[in-house]
């Protein structure tokens, strides 16, 4: 149980574009869902708080207005990066809460 | 602000030893801890959990020692194998708000 998907698991875009990353927990609902960015050989920086139906909650130093999250259901949420330029590679991770938290495989991000 | 730190950032051993990975924590209000693995290019996955109430927890091959006085925090893993080679991370949690050490990457050597 308490499993987590992502989609896509890795994804290459041009300067500029936006790209939608899906979080979703398939075995179970989650009122709350996270959004983690992991840098290579660095520990995970918490981004935002995604709770089911009202605003996220955006950690400081995050660009609401450039990461922006949608929890639409108790099953999914989106991250979706806009105008994404070379320095927003990253690896990106959700994770929803059911009593601890249960993190995605997460999805690679290379913007060229 | 407060966070949660790790004594060592990496750890060789022998397959078939004992690892110890330890960590340290400043928020003496945190009241729920949890160590994670992760391995390359994977999401982080759950290992073992412990609440403030406790300071011991075993799991299958994994014993979390939590001492509240000092502020750390240990995973303790039984006959180190190669599939254990990865990065430890252990988290502390207060009022919702999870956060991150580290991380230790685990090496085990055949």
């Amino acid at each position: 149980g308490a499993v987590v998907s992502q989609h896509p698991s890795w994804v290459i875009c041009k300067s500029g574009t936006s790209v939608k990353i899906e979080c979703r927990s398939l075995d179970f609902q989650a009122t709350t869902m996270f959004w983690y960015r992991q840098f290579p050989k660095q520990s995970l920086m918490l981004m935002a708080t995604s709770n089911e139906g009202s605003k996220a909650t955006y950690e400081q130093g995050v660009e609401k207005d450039k990461f922006l999250i949608n929890h639409a259901s108790l099953t999914l949420s989106t991250l979706t990066v806009t105008s994404a330029h070379p320095e927003d590679s990253s690896f990106y991770i959700c994770s929803a809460k059911v009593e601890t938290q249960y993190f995605g495989p997460g999805t690679r991000l290379l913007v060229l | 602000g407060e966070s949660v730190g790790l004594h060592l950032p990496t750890l060789s051993v022998q397959e078939g030893d004992n690892s110890i990975i330890n960590c340290a924590y400043s928020n003496s209000a945190s009241d729920y801890f949890i160590w994670y693995k992760q391995e390359s290019g994977k999401g982080p996955q759950f290992i073992i959990d412990i609440r403030s109430n406790m300071d011991k927890r075993q799991g299958q091959r994994v014993t979390v020692l939590l001492n509240k006085t000092v502020k750390h925090l240990s995973l303790q893993i039984a006959a180190t194998q190669p599939g254990d080679s990865a990065v430890y991370f252990c988290a502390e949690t207060f009022d919702n708000d999870m956060r991150f050490g580290a991380g230790t990457r685990l090496t085990v050597k055949p």
